[in-house]
């Protein structure tokens, strides 16, 4: 099946930072999407982006299809961004998450 | 409904006892998948259903894990003679077709004791 591989697995930010999470990918894709799974763990839908780049506020995306890599940048980061961050992939009917990546905040 | 629901939130079944979980997604997708994840870890796929096709069981761990979802609606995971390794928060979502943004709900955390 499709791996995938998240980097890095912890990352500790101080508020206000920027930061970039990978995502590598095995194989060729239908899909891509990143996940934030807050402390309660409620899995919030942050982009769909099987290619080219996508923003939303602080957060946007980029992914390269042909080079199966995906990444998300947090911009000024806040408290509220704690929690862990998914990547999930889809080839036909098969969506795979990577381990994903713990980020902390601290104030 | 405005998005996917699960229930219970939360069971605590007795080792050997049968739990049945619910899912109902958003109104009109046609794709719904279960998801557990255990204290600590990423998502482990256990099955996925796409309209009326036929499912795809592969995820699932063993014999005593099954889904149906009746009426291309509401789903349920039934696990029976439940073992402590099944605990884990179990994780339904829905999405319009196969393929497009997913949407989960809230989970349930299902505690074996």
């Amino acid at each position: 099946g499709i791996q995938v591989e998240q980097s890095p697995p912890d990352l500790i930010l101080q508020e206000g930072a920027n930061s970039t999470l990978r995502c590598n990918f095995s194989d060729s894709v239908n899909n891509l999407q990143w996940f934030h799974q807050n402390p309660w763990g409620q899995l919030i839908n942050l982009f769909y982006i099987p290619s080219g780049t996508k923003q939303n506020g602080r957060l946007s995306a980029t992914t390269v299809a042909t080079e199966r890599y995906s990444l998300l940048y947090i911009s000024s980061s806040q408290t509220t961004d704690s929690g862990v961050y998914f990547c999930a992939v889809m080839l036909n009917n098969d969506m795979r998450f990577g381990a994903g990546t713990r980020l902390t905040v601290k104030p | 409904g405005a998005g996917v629901s699960q229930s219970p939130s939360n069971k605590v079944t007795e080792k050997g006892k049968d739990v049945e979980l619910r899912c109902d997604p958003i109104s009109g997708h046609t794709a719904l998948y279960w998801y557990r994840q255990s204290l600590g870890q990423g998502l482990e796929f256990l099955i996925y259903f796409q309209g009326n096709s036929a499912p795809d069981k592969s995820g699932l761990p063993s014999d005593r894990f099954s889904a149906e979802r009746t009426g291309g609606s509401v789903s349920t995971l039934t696990i029976q003679r439940t073992q402590q390794e099944d605990s884990a928060v179990y994780l339904c979502a829905s999405s319009l077709f196969q393929g497009r943004g997913y949407t989960f709900g809230s989970g349930t955390r299902l505690t074996v004791v």
